[in-house]
């Protein structure tokens, strides 16, 4: 399959363990910020989205935290799975302003979890 | 359900030469946009297209355009094509009125340009 983010800051955890994978955005207009995962070989799949007048958004194991004063996303993995490594993008959605779904993607971490 | 497909999944060409990407969206989604992915990047916004007409336009150039068709499938066509332009290409799709962020991408096309 395809090889995504050879040269890509990496966060290796243990399996069970939380992970926290952390993005600097640029834009103070965004609407939604959004993280989206990528396996090996196929296309980034969304996980959880943020509108930009909240500061936490919680899902199934996961948990999305904006802080605006300094333009911060973070994304916390609950008891992380050998199905969880992957990498992971943060982007922001400019909304209408921005012109409907377009987004803007960060680097990339990838996110390697050991037995 | 099927979700987005695209074709082909690879391709090579040579410098010079022209290029025709395919892409169906998710069923009942009307929103077509497409990315380019370098390796070890992530993916930029190439454009969108509703309603059979381009509506949004990232940085790229003339060479880039596409379609989209009264069924919401789409192509992207790059002429005149450069080695930068390899790169995996992806489409996604989104439903009407959508504007939180959430596209259902389809695998890509991997563009080999010799």
């Amino acid at each position: 399959g395809e090889s995504v983010g050879l040269h890509l800051p990496t966060l290796s955890v243990q399996e069970g363990d939380n992970s926290i994978i952390n993005c600097a955005y640029s834009n103070s207009a965004s609407d939604y910020f959004i993280w989206y995962k990528q396996e090996s070989g196929k296309g980034p799949q969304f996980i959880i989205d943020i509108r930009s007048n909240m500061d936490k958004r919680q899902g199934q194991r996961v948990t999305v935290l904006l802080n605006k004063t300094v333009k911060h996303l973070s994304l916390q993995i609950a008891a992380t799975q050998p199905g969880d490594s992957a990498v992971y993008f943060c982007a922001e959605n400019l909304g209408e302003s921005g012109g409907y779904n377009k987004l803007i993607f960060g680097a990339g971490t990838r996110l390697a979890v050991h037995p | 359900d099927a979700g987005v497909t695209q074709s082909p999944t690879h391709l090579i060409k040579t410098r010079g030469q022209q290029v025709t990407l395919r892409c169906s969206p998710k069923s009942g989604h009307d929103t077509v946009s497409w990315y380019q992915q370098a390796l070890g990047q992530g993916p930029q916004f190439i454009f969108q297209y509703y309603e059979e007409e381009e509506r949004q336009r990232g940085n790229f150039p003339d060479r880039f355009s596409g379609h989209q068709f009264p069924n919401y499938s789409s192509e992207l066509n790059v002429n005149a094509l450069l080695l930068g332009d390899s790169a995996l290409y992806l489409c996604a799709s989104s439903p009407p009125d959508s504007t939180s962020g959430e596209l259902f991408f389809g695998e890509g096309s991997r563009l080999t340009v010799l």
